[in-house]
């Protein structure tokens, strides 16, 4: 298994640009997540889904989208990047729900807003 | 919103001393405490956890306790080793807060 793969590695967006961070599952994983993690800070839910079609909101949605059509996939949308949006960013999956259970991460992608 | 409390922020420790980390949660409800590791660069990954109906985990050089009536669990590293050098963090599951992690530094 791959486990949680994410694209791009990398990426410069200029203000005001959008972009789509692909997060992809092969573990039959109901339960995806999005964070972030600024420098030296620790990770900030952004969205969260509990299956196809279900998606709520973390401790920081403001200023991205999410969509849930599959299983395997859970991309998150960056409308109008500021600079306030410069960091990593993690998607995980669980077997389990939001209270009970070990969650996978991706290897992350390193966003830059100039 | 329900938050969770890490401590220390950073610990320097010899190779072979132990090292404990501690986060208190405000809430009742909490039954899964997990703990993860983060190596510089690199992805979290859970290293262990506990569930709300034991005080007590092992594996190996590593151990969580947990407190549930002042609200706190705790990870022991014990013997530890230039390799436990990383970022841990604490999570308060249910609504997936992270402690604000502790970076933990072991000299050789």
């Amino acid at each position: 298994n791959a486990g949680v793969t994410q694209t791009p590695k990398f990426r410069i967006l200029k203000i005001g640009q959008s972009m789509t961070l692909q997060c992809t599952q092969d573990m039959n994983h109901n339960y995806m997540y999005w964070y972030r993690q600024d420098p030296g800070m620790g990770l900030k839910l952004i969205y969260y889904s509990v299956g196809a079609g279900i998606t709520d909101k973390g401790e920081v949605p403001n200023g991205y989208n999410v969509s849930r059509s599959t299983t395997e996939d859970f991309p998150l949308r960056l409308e109008l990047a500021a600079p306030s949006q410069t960091s990593v960013y993690f998607c995980a999956s669980s077997y389990q729900g939001l209270a009970s259970g070990e969650q996978y991460f991706g290897p992350g992608t390193r966003l830059t807003v100039t | 919103g329900e938050n969770v409390e890490q401590h220390p922020s950073t610990l320097s420790v010899q190779e072979g001393d132990s090292a404990v980390i501690k986060c208190t949660y405000s809430d009742s409800a909490s039954n899964y405490f997990p703990w993860y590791k983060q190596e510089l660069g690199k992805r979290p990954q859970l290293i262990i956890d506990i569930r709300s109906n034991v005080g007590e985990k092992k594996d190996q050089r590593i151990a969580v306790t947990l407190n549930k009536t002042a609200k706190h669990f705790s990870l022991h590293i014990t013997e530890t080793q230039p390799e436990d050098s990383a970022v841990y963090f604490c999570v308060r599951e249910g609504n997936l807060i992270f402690g604000k992690g502790t970076k933990l530094s072991v000299k050789p």
